[in-house]
């Protein structure tokens, strides 16, 4: 298995543009997070899904943000419009269950300037 | 409110010695603990896990942690560093009794190895 996929792997932006993330889970697992880490916050949750439905919304910093994940094998984590403090690594990771053990994808460095 | 403290940002050893880094949570009556490790520019990988089996725990690499309700405490150890050891440590916490079942991250421990 390739594991948890994400793209892209850097991101670089202007204030005020719209950024979308993307994911793709391992084949398989039922539950996704997204997590935002930064030197001042360290790793923060964002968002988690459950069988494509989220569960867990309440550590999505504000309206700008949003999470979807239209199927099984595919979510995305969109910024509308940027902000130079959205700058962060995002990470995207995946679990069979809410239980089980995280596997996390390498990464994306965005970068809004 | 639940947390989880990694009493130290950085530690340096020399190759060769002791690895000792540690956490505490807060209690809860049914806590499920993890040790990550973060190369650099890499994601995140697990360690180990405590889900309520065993107290002391066997991870990959060589690295163990001891799960100590008694200290609320579940300190990462190996008793040889290398230097390939050298990353950012995470102690993480799932707090069952709580309506996010998510992950709680400690704030990181970043480990330098020194030859």
């Amino acid at each position: 298995d390739a594991g948890v996929i994400q793209s892209p792997r850097h991101e670089v932006t202007e204030m005020g543009q719209e950024v979308t993330l993307r994911c793709k889970p391992i084949s398989g697992h039922n539950s996704l997070f997204w997590y935002r880490q930064t030197m001042m916050r360290g790793l923060e949750l964002l968002i988690y899904f459950n069988n494509n439905v989220p569960i867990d919304d309440s550590g999505m910093p504000e309206d700008r943000f949003s999470a979807k994940m239209p199927n099984a094998s595919f979510s995305t984590l969109k910024i509308q419009p940027s902000e130079p403090r959205d700058s962060a690594v995002y990470f995207c990771a995946s679990s069979l269950n809410r239980q089980g053990e995280q596997y996390f994808g390498p990464g994306t460095r965005l970068t809004v300037t | 409110a639940q947390s989880v403290t990694q009493l130290d940002s950085h530690v340096s050893v020399s190759e060769g010695t002791p690895v000792l880094l540690r956490c505490n949570y807060s209690s809860s009556y049914s806590p499920s603990l993890f040790w990550y490790v973060q190369h650099p520019n890499k994601g995140l990988q697990l360690l180990l896990k405590y889900t309520s089996a065993a107290t002391l725990v066997k991870g990959i690499n060589g690295f163990e942690a001891e799960f100590k309700k008694s200290e609320t405490s579940f300190h990462l150890t190996k008793p040889s560093a290398h230097m390939s050891d050298a990353a950012e440590y995470f102690c993480v916490v799932r707090y069952m009794d709580t309506g996010r079942r998510a992950l709680t991250f400690g704030s990181g421990t970043r480990l330098q190895v020194q030859p």
